[in-house]
């Protein structure tokens, strides 16, 4: 499974939009990039996946370069309830054996007034 | 529907006893999981299942056993509890074989298990 790289923490204010990079130089050809949100004491929960391009939908957009070795997940006007840890993955959709998700230690994020 | 269901919620263990961790899940998801999450770090793969009868290890499987006799059920057993297995527990589903993908998980709101 492809490798991911990005930043332990970063804080923003809120209004503003976050991007967070996530680095993943050995993506494989049938691999997405998804991103999960985790606030605390809870499990994490799915924000929006891509394969190339831009995605787009109601929380957050995802930007894939054409190389497709890193990606970015923009967060317009955060607020204080988007402070949480912010996971990248990289693994294909489907598998015939089941997929190894693989989280590392994310990107926590923390927005101030 | 319910989504995804863990329990107990909190749980105290003395190191040699065993319990388990209960998940389901009433989506009619083929595929679960189990991961821990250590304080400080991000989640780690237990053991999942593709299926009823179907189950395969994760990154760090041992110490732990699963079953998948049912679609809606995946039971973690932990068989001889270890101060190391203090951790909080995610159970999690998806639906890969109807429009869905392995990698777009419903969570459940964990377990926090400590082991004296």
């Amino acid at each position: 499974l492809a490798k991911t790289t990005q930043p332990i923490s970063m804080d923003s204010y809120e209004g503003q939009e976050v991007n967070i990079t996530c680095s993943h130089n050995n993506i494989a050809t049938n691999d997405y990039i998804t991103w999960y949100q985790q606030f605390p004491s809870q499990g994490p929960r799915f924000i929006i996946q891509g394969y190339k391009t831009k995605v787009t939908n109601e929380v957050a957009s995802l930007f894939i370069p054409a190389d497709r070795k890193s990606s970015t997940l923009s967060l317009p006007r955060v607020s204080l309830s988007d402070t949480a840890v912010y996971y990248c993955l990289v693994a294909p959709r489907r598998s015939g054996g089941g997929n190894k998700l693989t989280f590392g230690t994310g990107t926590q994020l923390k927005v101030e007034l | 529907n319910a989504g995804v269901t863990q329990t107990p919620k909190f749980q105290v263990l003395k190191t040699g006893q065993s319990m388990t961790l209960q998940c389901a899940q009433d989506m009619n998801h083929e595929y679960m999981s189990w991961y821990r999450q250590d304080p400080g770090m991000g989640l780690r793969l237990i053991h999942y299942s593709v299926g009823a009868g179907i189950t395969d290890q994760g990154e760090v499987p041992n110490g732990y056993n699963v079953s998948r006799s049912t679609t809606e059920d995946f039971p973690l057993r932990l068989l001889s509890a270890a101060p190391s297995q203090t951790s909080v527990y995610f159970c999690a589903s998806s639906y890969p074989s109807r429009g869905g993908s392995y990698n777009e998980q419903f969570f459940g709101p964990g377990t926090r298990l400590t082991v004296l």
